[in-house]
């Protein structure tokens, strides 16, 4: 009965590859993100989706594509991967958006470019 | 310019002491969160404060809003090996945007 789940955990690519990662939260959530977290585990918003429409880009570039295919589901697709893309990801959900609410994450997404 | 300055940056302390962890900023909040974050994990919510100078307990943690809403505090007590992980303050910035802090690193030396 995982609330957030996304899949794969971890990640081994080469570089210019494109790679996806699935998520899928049953919270009932109408919000859905994906948050990037770096070496020094800085965890940055990329996306963020209300019932399936884009809200947020935070200056990602147009290489990363995410895809709402329904308000469960919040996938990420990766063109010509590069080094500096490695890092992990989590996929996080939450009711509202605002004020006192609660994000909901994923168990994460380790993605390594070689 | 981080919005969220988290310190220490590291925090590496025997079992049963006592620590406190800072999340400071030059701008007022509505509220402000602390999330943990296991290692191999995704980060998950502690409490949320959202009154100048609110204090909320959990367990063997206490949290603090500041008076005028722009910093935050966490003191464990007699911190346990389960207690190490990344601790990030976070706030909303605008509807679904959570901004998250630099975060402490701590562990807990058994």
């Amino acid at each position: 009965d995982t609330a957030v789940s996304q899949t794969p955990k971890y990640l081994v690519t080469q570089m210019g590859n494109d790679k996806s990662i699935k998520c899928e939260q049953n919270l009932g959530h109408d919000t859905m993100y994906w948050y990037k977290q770096d070496s020094k585990k800085f965890l940055k918003i990329m996306f963020s989706y209300n019932n399936k429409e884009l809200i947020i880009n935070e200056t990602v570039p147009n290489r990363f594509s995410p895809k709402s295919p329904d308000k469960a589901h919040l996938n990420l697709h990766i063109n010509s991967l590069e080094l500096g893309d490695s890092a992990v990801y989590f996929c996080a959900s939450s009711q509202e958006g605002l004020g006192a609410d609660t994000q909901y994450f994923g168990p994460g997404t380790r993605l390594t470019v070689l | 310019t981080q919005l969220l300055e988290q310190s220490p940056q590291f925090l590496s302390i025997q079992e049963g002491e006592n620590l406190t962890v800072y999340c400071n900023s030059s701008s007022v909040f509505s509220s402000l969160q602390w999330y943990r974050q296991e290692p191999g994990e995704g980060p998950v919510l502690l409490v949320t404060v959202v009154t100048g100078g609110e204090v909320k307990k959990l367990k063997r943690l206490t949290f603090q809003f500041g008076d005028a809403r722009k910093d935050s505090s966490l003191h464990i007590t007699a911190a346990q090996p389960g207690d190490t992980g990344l601790y990030l303050c976070a706030t909303w910035t605008g509807a679904n945007n959570l901004f998250f802090g630099t975060g402490t690193r701590l562990t807990v030396i058994p």
